[in-house]
């Protein structure tokens, strides 16, 4: 049972290069999630999305851009990478948007 | 807008001795109020939510409405809970949750 997968684990980018970061849940949930874990600031929501076809900004969606490309995947895309988005990067899924979330096990990207 | 504050960014405590992890929230509708934890190299899973009143590897935590505290104790902590742990409201139909900034818990021998 694979729960939540990423896509890559790590990944190292120059300033200005773009990327996707991939995941995809197999637990038929509606619900999934785009965080950031720095140090001495918790996680912070990029965007999520409530239902297949529907996505929405979190708290922090500047230079970001996602994809709900069908009810299993959820993609994070860094159109142009900068050094402030050096963090590790958790997608979740929740069966609704009122139930615990799934965490993938994290992306960490470092923009030199 | 609703908030999660951590007021302790590190805890220790020597194994065997009570832990207490501290959470306040702020928020104006009824919550539902979980705690994370991510041990080492693991990823982020679910401890326990307020709803289920449940005890989670000898964790329990209760919602206090009056203080808006949601703290997470254990009576004799194990080396083995040494983790971050984060505190997170889910907003009653917004979606989404709150997380507050974590703890980590070092559980000394």
């Amino acid at each position: 049972n694979a729960g939540v997968t990423q896509t890559p684990k790590f990944q190292v980018l120059k300033t200005g290069q773009s990327m996707t970061l991939q995941c995809a849940q197999d637990m038929n949930h509606n619900s999934m999630y785009w965080y950031r874990q720095d140090p001495g600031m918790g996680l912070r929501l990029i965007y999520y999305s409530a239902s297949e076809g529907t996505t929405d900004k979190g708290e922090v969606p500047n230079g970001y851009n996602v994809s709900r490309l069908n009810k299993r995947e959820f993609s994070l895309r860094l159109e142009s990478a900068a050094p402030s988005q050096t963090s590790v990067y958790f997608c979740a899924s929740s069966l609704r948007d009122n139930t615990e979330a799934f965490f993938g096990q994290g992306t960490r990207l470092t923009v030199v | 807008a609703q908030r999660v504050t951590q007021p302790e960014k590190l805890l220790s405590v020597f194994k065997g001795a009570p832990v207490e992890l501290k959470c306040n929230y702020s928020y104006s509708g009824s919550p539902e109020l979980f705690w994370y934890v991510q041990y080492s190299r693991q990823r982020l899973q679910l401890l326990l939510r307020h709803i289920s009143r449940e005890s989670i590897k000898g964790f329990t935590a209760d919602l206090n409405k009056g203080e808006t505290s949601f703290h997470l104790k254990k009576p004799f902590a194990q080396e083995e809970d040494s983790a971050m742990y984060y505190c997170a409201l889910l907003k009653s139909g917004a979606g989404k949750s709150t997380f507050g900034d974590g703890t980590t818990l070092t559980v000394k021998p």
